[in-house]
């Protein structure tokens, strides 16, 4: 069974761009979570997919958003990328809604200039 | 004070030492995870944990749910269990992270 893929691995923007960032998971999982990885704050919550539904969202601005498709598929969107937004983003994939083992992406990790 | 809170921060052990790492959280949870991080940022799930003990292979988990507490074992230590291992809880629809312990086993 393929794991979770995450798209792109490696990105490079600029301060005031966009950027759409994908996660593929597990066949047959219907739940998506989104993390973002700082070395100053850490593993942080940004939100859950379930049935393309959001389920729940972290503690972070408008600007971060994302959204499900009915294959499960998930994408996730920064606009108007501030320097702070380098980090290691994470999806996480798990057969149900808030339960059951987490199955991580390698990340795509970003950085602003 | 974090509502997670993992100890020690960082360990250094020598090869097959007995490895304890700690975890207290403040809040009811409906979940526990340990999750294992490498150079390189893919993070693994070692354990998820409600109740009780799970065991596999060298690493043992245990959560007391009365004290709000869980520990991660690894028994006889090896060089590539070097990781940061990070505790994590689910509370309601959101998981909640520990900083990490930054462990280093030597040969």
């Amino acid at each position: 069974k393929a794991g979770v893929t995450q798209t792109p691995r490696y990105l490079i923007k600029t301060r005031g761009q966009q950027v759409t960032l994908s996660c593929s998971p597990i066949s047959g999982h219907r739940s998506v979570s989104w993390y973002q990885q700082t070395p100053g704050q850490g593993l942080q919550f940004l939100f859950e997919y379930f049935s393309e539904t959001q389920r729940n969202k972290g503690n972070f601005p408008g600007r971060f958003s994302g959204r499900q498709f009915s294959n499960s598929r998930s994408e996730m969107n920064v606009s108007t990328l501030e320097l702070g937004d380098s980090a290691l983003y994470l999806c996480a994939s798990s057969p149900d809604h808030h339960t059951g083992e987490l199955f991580f992406g390698e990340g795509s990790r970003l950085t602003v200039l | 004070k974090n509502e997670v809170e993992q100890s020690p921060q960082n360990l250094t052990a020598q090869e097959g030492e007995f490895i304890t790492i700690n975890c207290s959280y403040s809040v009811g949870i409906s979940a526990l995870h340990w999750l294992q991080q490498h150079p390189g940022g893919g993070i693994v799930s070692l354990f998820m944990l409600s109740s009780g003990k799970k065991k596999h292979g060298r690493l043992i988990a245990t959560i007391n749910i009365q004290e709000k507490h869980s520990s991660l074992h690894i028994t006889a230590s090896h060089p590539r269990d070097s990781a940061v291992y990070i505790c994590a809880v689910r509370r309601g629809n959101k998981l909640v992270f520990g900083a990490g312990t930054i462990l280093r086993v030597k040969s």
